[in-house]
């Protein structure tokens, strides 16, 4: 069964630390892995990862992917009450010829306090 | 302005009554997808659409339909909806999935009784 795994599920942290959030996938067909910000409403793109070991950026935000181990990290530095949101890693795969089925993780719940 | 509107946004309905939940872009995206979102299980694929005509199941595809007849809409049909359907519900677009990057609507929360 495809799946994939986010840890911790919540995180409280306070302002200025660094985190690290974990996804892990194990699926069939493997064709990119994406990351979503969820603060109120509708989740938001932050990365999609297509190629292992190459670290791509967004301010404070950075993210990598390990195709070999399967698993993907979002790190985000210097944390702000504003990054408090849940954040989401999804498997995109090809599947019977089509490229488009998508498979989420439950999500992180971080909590950034002052 | 670029969007992804859903509609209804808030419904309460009773079981077996048939309902739909519209979707459009104004992006002329060719993939097109829903979601349901719910507490403990995150976000779910129902169906996504690569193209005009050309809709998948995802992964709990189980008691909804869709269509996609023309590029900008891909409605979400509940031919009989259950209390189980009851959920948020997400509908995204994108150019295609190279980039990614989904836009998503605001979501419609529905209540089945």
């Amino acid at each position: 069964e495809d799946k994939v795994v986010q840890s911790p599920l919540s995180l409280v942290v306070h302002e200025g630390d660094t985190v690290t959030l974990n996804c892990s996938y194990e699926v069939t067909n493997f064709r990119s892995l994406l990351w979503y910000k969820q603060e109120k409403k509708a989740p938001t793109f932050l990365f999609m990862l297509t190629s292992s070991g190459i670290e791509k950026k967004s301010g404070r935000l950075s993210s990598i992917l390990d195709k070999k181990e399967l698993f993907s990290i979002l790190n985000i530095t210097a944390t702000q009450t504003g990054d408090s949101a849940i954040y989401l890693c999804a498997s995109l795969m090809n599947y019977g010829g089509s490229q488009g089925n998508l498979i989420f993780g439950k999500g992180t719940k971080l909590s950034v306090k002052p | 302005e670029a969007q992804v509107t859903q509609n209804p946004r808030y419904l309460i309905t009773v079981t077996g009554k048939k309902l739909t939940v519209t979707c459009s872009q104004n992006m002329n995206h060719e993939y097109m997808s829903w979601y349901r979102q719910d507490p403990g299980l995150g976000l779910r694929q129902i169906y996504y659409s690569m193209n005009v005509e050309v809709t998948d199941k995802g992964d709990v595809p189980e008691g909804y339909k869709v269509s996609r007849k023309e590029k900008r809409n891909f409605p979400l049909i509940l031919e009989s909806p259950s209390p189980n359907q009851t959920s948020l519900y997400f509908c995204a677009s994108s150019w295609n999935l190279s980039p990614g990057e989904l836009f998503f609507g605001e979501g419609s929360r529905l209540t089945v009784l």
